[in-house]
């Protein structure tokens, strides 16, 4: 079965310092991936996605992620954070042949004044 | 607007006492299904619904309950509810189950007591 890792629960980060955040996953085939945020009180809002093609994707709010086969990895990155990206991030791996979807366990991200 | 309407937002309940929390989507979408969300343990699928008529479990089904009697309306029951079930609860739809955009409901705090 597919699996999503987060490896970090949490991060600070300073505001106008980059970020990444880890997502691996554990997948036969080329998966379809996708970052989700959630702002506090708030349900879970599509950052952007990748299915097919140019590996590096674009998505809302100035984010950005790599997709990297060989590492199996979907890394999200934004150069300059701003106070507003305090939130929970959710990285998800959707199976289209076995139709199943599954999310990590969340990053917190904290951004510090 | 395209959008998923749970309710109740918050809601304090009793152990024992039968409740139900709505969810209505407008997008016209087949899948439909219930998380819940709890700390370091990411969201968790309780039931899915690929079709009207059509549900099946998630991973942790174990005390809930649903239904899919109409497309767009897809209630999360709780016959007997226990403090194990105190959680954060969301509802999400998409066009298929997985390799589309989820939109997710803005979420059920609930406490059992």
């Amino acid at each position: 079965a597919q699996s999503v890792t987060q490896p970090d629960i949490h991060i600070t980060v300073s505001e106008g310092a980059s970020l990444e955040l880890r997502c691996n996953y554990s997948y036969g085939a080329t998966p379809y991936l996708f970052w989700y945020v959630q702002s506090p009180g708030q349900g879970l809002q599509l950052l952007l996605k990748y299915f097919s093609g140019d590996t590096l994707v674009q998505g809302i709010k100035g984010f950005e992620a790599e997709f990297k086969r060989s590492q199996s990895s979907f890394n999200l990155r934004k150069p300059s954070v701003h106070w507003s990206d305090a939130a929970e991030y959710f990285c998800a791996v959707g199976d289209y042949n076995n139709n199943d979807m599954r999310f990590g366990a969340g990053t917190r991200l904290t951004v510090k004044p | 607007e395209a959008q998923v309407t749970q309710n109740p937002r918050y809601l304090i309940t009793v152990t024992g006492k039968k409740l139900t929390v709505t969810c209505s989507q407008n997008m016209n979408h087949e899948y439909m299904s219930w998380y819940r969300q709890d700390p370091g343990l990411g969201l968790r699928q309780i039931y899915y619904s690929m079709n009207v008529e059509v549900t099946d479990k998630g991973d942790v089904p174990e005390g809930y309950k649903v239904s899919r009697k109409e497309k767009r309306n897809f209630p999360l029951i709780l016959e007997s509810p226990s403090p194990n079930q105190t959680s954060l609860y969301f509802c999400a739809s998409s066009r298929k189950r997985a390799g589309t955009e989820a939109f997710f409901g803005q979420g059920t705090r609930l406490t059992v007591v």
